[in-house]
């Protein structure tokens, strides 16, 4: 059966550090990956989605970035936090086709102070 | 552009139904799903609706048509464990993304 990783579960991190959060999915090949972002009361934000190795899109302007080292690894990164990269972030994959469901990592919730 | 609106909140109370709705104007369109979250944890999935009509799992159903852009999710026999948000989201391409809604908070009271 497949499974995904993700971590930390939680982060407290000041303004201007950097952030590396990442995902691995196990079980399965070649699986799209995402990473979406939920602020306090608001609905999920996609922010980057992959769908190979070095294959990044990046949905929105921002301060983030990621990378797809192996197959199966996402990882989230920043140079320099800021206040409004406060936030859930959810690693997902999916089998890369329209219509096939997330499934989500268990989230890290990110407060930046 | 993409837009998905469901309500913020509703309540009911405990073996009582609440429908949840939800419709979308998307650039593309490929079906319907509905997720359950609880707070601090991630959303997990509960239907997925491509063609017209209704679908039933137990408990929950989900009714899509797609000429109205118009979804919806009933939730029967109400439990406090339903207590959650539930989530809204169009499949929009051929890429597996999804295009989300905020969310409506179900309060189930006893």
């Amino acid at each position: 059966s497949q499974t995904i990783h993700q971590w930390p579960a939680t982060l407290v991190q000041p303004v201007g550090s950097p952030l590396s959060l990442e995902c691995t999915v196990e079980g399965t090949s070649n699986p799209n990956l995402y990473w979406y972002r939920q602020a306090a009361g608001r609905g999920l934000q996609l922010l980057f989605y992959s769908v190979g190795i070095g294959q990044i899109s990046s949905e929105v302007p921002q301060n983030l970035s990621a990378s797809r080292p192996q197959d199966r690894q996402f990882i989230l990164s920043s140079k320099k936090l800021l206040l409004s990269d406060s936030g859930f972030y959810l690693c997902a994959w999916s089998r890369g086709t329209g219509g096939e469901k997330l499934f989500f990592g268990s989230g890290t919730q990110l407060s930046v102070l | 552009g993409q837009n998905i609106d469901q309500p913020t909140e509703m309540t009911a109370t405990e073996g009582a139904i609440v429908q949840i709705n939800c419709t979308y104007q998307t650039s593309g369109f490929n079906g319907l799903f509905w997720y359950q979250q609880h707070a601090g944890e991630a959303p997990t999935f509960l239907s997925y609706n491509v063609l017209d009509g209704l679908e039933e799992k137990g408990r929950f159903s989900s009714f899509l048509s797609r000429s109205k852009g118009y979804s919806y999710l009933l939730l029967k026999e109400l439990q406090m464990k339903d207590s959650a948000s539930y989530l809204c989201a169009a499949s929009t391409d051929s890429w597996g993304k999804l295009q989300f809604g905020a969310g409506t908070q179900v309060v189930v009271t006893p």
